[in-house]
């Protein structure tokens, strides 16, 4: 089956350690993103691909870092110095960034938890 | 992107049609409006979009003003797997999408 895979469901991490959200897709899109969500609020934008290599910060990137490696990944690492990493975070592809069928495929999600 | 307004919440009958507005009056000629929802602990999914013209699938309709400045989205029979929170989003061809706080849908038997 074509989709999204994140991994795990939930962490847990104590403050002051860095770690890595897992994100695979096998869409064979192009780009990928991932976001963050707080408690009754939408999705904010941390960092999106558009190919291979490539990415950009999003609206709220501090504190976080990713790669871009291969097509199918983009692991999402959440560093000490984001100071509130307790969150769902959500990652996500679409076939590109421009045209105007927009599709975002989402994955069902990580919910880290850091004390 | 333009800013879109919505309602925080909303409830509906099971079997009803449910329609949820919209609001999105500094929308320019070349953005999209676009609908997802997420259910409860789960990654959003699309719904439909569109541009100037009423558009339907298998989901929804998506009834768009003739200003644009407003939009509404039609579940023509709701069942309790559409509770969910709901996200009308305005973007042009090359912007990403900005998700607001969206509509909170109950559908209620």
């Amino acid at each position: 089956d074509g989709g999204i895979t994140q991994s795990p469901k939930y962490l847990f991490r104590k403050e002051g350690q860095n770690v890595t959200l897992s994100c695979e897709q096998n869409l064979n899109h192009d780009a990928m993103y991932w976001y963050r969500q707080d408690p009754g609020q939408g999705l904010r934008l941390i960092y999106y691909s558009q190919i291979v290599n490539d990415f950009q910060k999003g609206d709220i990137a501090e504190g976080y870092s990713v790669s871009r490696e291969k097509k199918e990944s983009f692991p999402l690492t959440v560093t000490s110095a984001q100071k509130n990493p307790t969150a769902f975070y959500l990652c996500a592809s679409s076939t590109g960034l421009a045209g105007a069928r927009y599709e975002q495929y989402f994955g069902p999600g990580t919910r880290l938890t850091v004390t | 992107d333009a800013k879109t307004t919505q309602p925080t919440s909303m409830d509906c009958a099971e079997g009803r049609a449910a329609n949820l507005p919209c609001n999105h009056s500094t929308i320019s000629g070349n953005e999209y409006v676009y609908w997802y929802r997420q259910i409860h602990s789960q990654g959003p999914q699309y719904i439909i979009h569109g541009l100037k013209n009423n558009e339907t699938n298998e989901m929804a309709s998506l009834i768009i003003t003739e200003d644009r400045k407003s939009s509404t989205l039609i579940l023509p029979h709701a069942t309790l797997r559409d509770t969910a929170v709901y996200y009308c989003i305005v973007r042009n061809q090359g912007g990403k999408l900005i998700f607001g706080q969206g509509t909170e849908l109950s559908v209620k038997p």
